[in-house]
């Protein structure tokens, strides 16, 4: 069974960029079936998909986002990133990562990101 | 972008009872590619329902899901002290794929 874990700062000036990235066990990210996505979640409120790369590497971002994010995979570690430029306190949420296909199936346990100076 | 919206907000119900959740979509939903969560409390969501009305490996079958086009159910037949929780449904027919803004089934 595919597991998945996020992993980065957990705190961001604002007008900075946030990094975060998701290690894949009991499955390879090279393999087709699934695209990797990451999803956040303000504070109290709802699901936000983000965007998400396929095993080819072809990138898909939700419009409202578009110019301020970057999703790459690193196929030698078994991982795939998320960079979000130009942050804002809007920013701040959970962070998941978590595979697709069509609906998201499995996720990471999330990650809180914080934007404050 | 397809908007769903998810009602009620809050559901308060007794353990044993039935809940029925529902979930409208603003367009019609491509291939009934509408799935449903559960979040419980400093937890990801995990997936319920796919493609409608599938249940993901290892749902109980006291969840089932139902509709097509624009409405949408998840039902939970009779709740158990672990399903209350906060539900979402999420459309991945159309880019991008949105999700509802949640119903909590809180105990009564």
């Amino acid at each position: 069974q595919l597991q998945l874990q996020e992993s980065g700062s957990g705190l961001v000036k604002p007008s900075q960029t946030l990094s975060l990235t998701c290690a894949v066990s009991g499955g390879s990210i090279s393999s087709g079936g699934y695209s990797w996505s990451w999803i956040r979640q303000p504070p109290g409120k709802g699901l936000e998909w983000i965007g998400y790369i396929y095993h080819s590497g072809s990138t898909y971002y939700n419009p409202s986002l578009k110019s301020r994010v970057t999703i790459s995979v690193d196929r030698s570690k078994n991982q795939f990133s998320l960079k979000l430029s130009s942050v804002t306190a809007a920013d701040t949420a959970v962070y998941y990562c978590a595979t697709q296909r069509g609906s998201f199936d499995y996720w990471g346990q999330g990650t809180l990101v914080t934007v404050s100076s | 972008e397809i908007v769903l919206t998810q009602s009620p907000g809050t559901l308060s119900l007794s353990p044993g009872e039935r809940a029925t959740l529902s979930c409208r979509a603003s367009q019609s939903v491509s291939s009934s590619y509408l799935a449903w969560y559960q979040q419980k409390p400093g937890q990801a969501p995990r997936l319920l329902i796919y493609g409608a009305s599938s249940r993901a490996t290892g749902i109980p079958d006291r969840f089932s899901g139902s509709g097509s086009g624009t409405d949408f159910t998840l039902t939970i037949s009779r709740l158990e002290p672990e399903d209350f929780a906060v539900y979402y449904c999420q459309q991945y027919g159309s880019s991008p794929e949105t999700f509802g803004q949640g119903t909590k089934v809180e105990i009564k």
